[in-house]
Formats: C-alpha cells, structure tokens, sequence
C-alpha cells in the first residue's frame, strides 16, 4: 500500500468555481500535512502546511486534516484561471521513524477554464 | 537571493556525456534532497544529506553521483546517462531540529534534462 494516495485528474472546472483536492494516507504515525502547487515546467511550491487535525486558512486557500479517516484535502474558493497547476500533497512524521521521509502524492492536474 | 536556486535549468547531454547538477539552498537547512520527477509518474526520492552526510540513497544507478560540501550546496554529478533518464531533477532542503525531522520541505525550480 502506497504511503499517500491521491486521484492524478485531470479536474476541470469553470472560473468561480469551488475545488476540493483530496488525498489520503496510510499511516496514523503521519503529523504535518503539506499542500504543494506546481506549475507546467516548474518546481513544486509550498502552498500550506498543517499540523495534526483541523482547518487551515490563507486567503481563497484552505486546508483541513481528518486524522481519523486519514485524509487531507485542500479547498481553493472563487477558482482562477491562474490557479491551474498540478497539486501534490505531502505527509511526513518528525519522529525516528521514517526520519526525513516526506510521502508525495502523485498530483492532482487541475484546469480552471475563463 | 532566495529559497533553493537551481543550476541549469536545462540540460541536454549525450551518453557519453560528463555534466553537474547544481543546488544551493539560502534557507539555512541542514538537509538537502535530490528528487527525480517524471512525466506522469510522482516525484521519486533519490539521495538525502544531513549535515553533509548521505544517509539516503534509494538504490539509485552508479552514473548518478551525489556530492555534498557543505550544508548549503549539493551537486549531483552524471556519466554515461541513459535516454530514460530524461526527467526533472529537484533539489529540495528541509530543517532537522534537535534530532528531530523537518516538518516542511522546501524545492528549487527544477533542472529540466534530455539525454540524447
């Protein structure tokens, strides 16, 4: 079983409209929960960060972590055409255990048509 | 300059070729990663230094050579590469604190290399 699991798209969606991105994971060990945005070409950019279970806000961007069901997804509101990118999510523990190891996702291809 | 800087972007070799990867991070991490990405598959972790220390190398062919100076800078040296070996390479440096893992990981831009 893979670390992290994630459904590689592509996801089309009209401007304006709400996207949910989702992943899930396989360990309960997993604490920090990244979301990562990369652009055709481009390295991945560290979109938001979480900790443990909960919500996250920046701006149109939010994340939110259900450690019970070991599943994370990124909300973007009032999508962008410029928000059309891939979107990796990462999961990692700071334990010894699987010491810096960060688990990606596959990306998810996300098109956000005018 | 800052976050992790990249050098080249682009690269094209032949397999006879000898060239170098350049990485350096302005972050103040003590960790730096070396990751291949291809098309359509996800990112695949190949070497890990901490402290200048390789403790990661995820069975990763000979012709790819990793080097580590310092903390900052991280080289990735290639021979004899093969056409598959085509892909975006990215560095990648993180903090580990107290013995204790970085909870983020930080990419540069990539270096986009054919092998013809």
């Amino acid at each position: 079983q893979k670390e992290v699991e994630q459904d590689p798209g592509p996801l089309s969606v009209p401007e304006g409209a709400i996207v949910s991105l989702n992943c899930t994971y396989s360990n309960s060990a997993f604490q920090y929960f990244m979301w990562y945005r990369q652009y055709s070409r481009k390295g991945p950019e560290l979109l938001m960060y979480t900790y443990s279970s909960g919500n996250k806000e920046d701006g149109r961007f939010t994340a939110q972590v259900d450690k019970s069901s070991k599943y994370i997804s990124l909300f973007i509101r009032d999508s962008q055409p410029s928000d059309s990118a891939t979107y990796l999510c990462a999961v990692t523990s700071r334990g010894e255990y699987n010491f810096n190891k960060f688990y990606f996702g596959s990306g998810t291809k996300l098109n956000v048509k005018p | 300059e800052t976050g992790v800087t990249q050098t080249p972007r682009h690269l094209v070799m032949g397999m006879t070729n000898k060239k170098s990867l350049k990485c350096e991070q302005h972050l103040g991490h003590n960790a730096m990663y070396w990751y291949k990405q291809s098309a359509k598959k996800p990112l695949e972790l190949m070497f890990v230094y901490n402290f200048k220390e390789q403790t990661e190398n995820n069975s990763v062919p000979s012709r790819f050579s990793p080097e580590c100076p310092n903390s900052s800078h991280l080289f990735l040296h290639l021979h004899t590469l093969q056409p598959e070996d085509s892909a975006l390479y990215l560095c990648a440096s993180s903090q580990v604190f107290r013995g204790k893992a970085g909870n983020t990981i930080y990419f540069g831009e990539g270096s986009w290399l054919t092998v013809v």
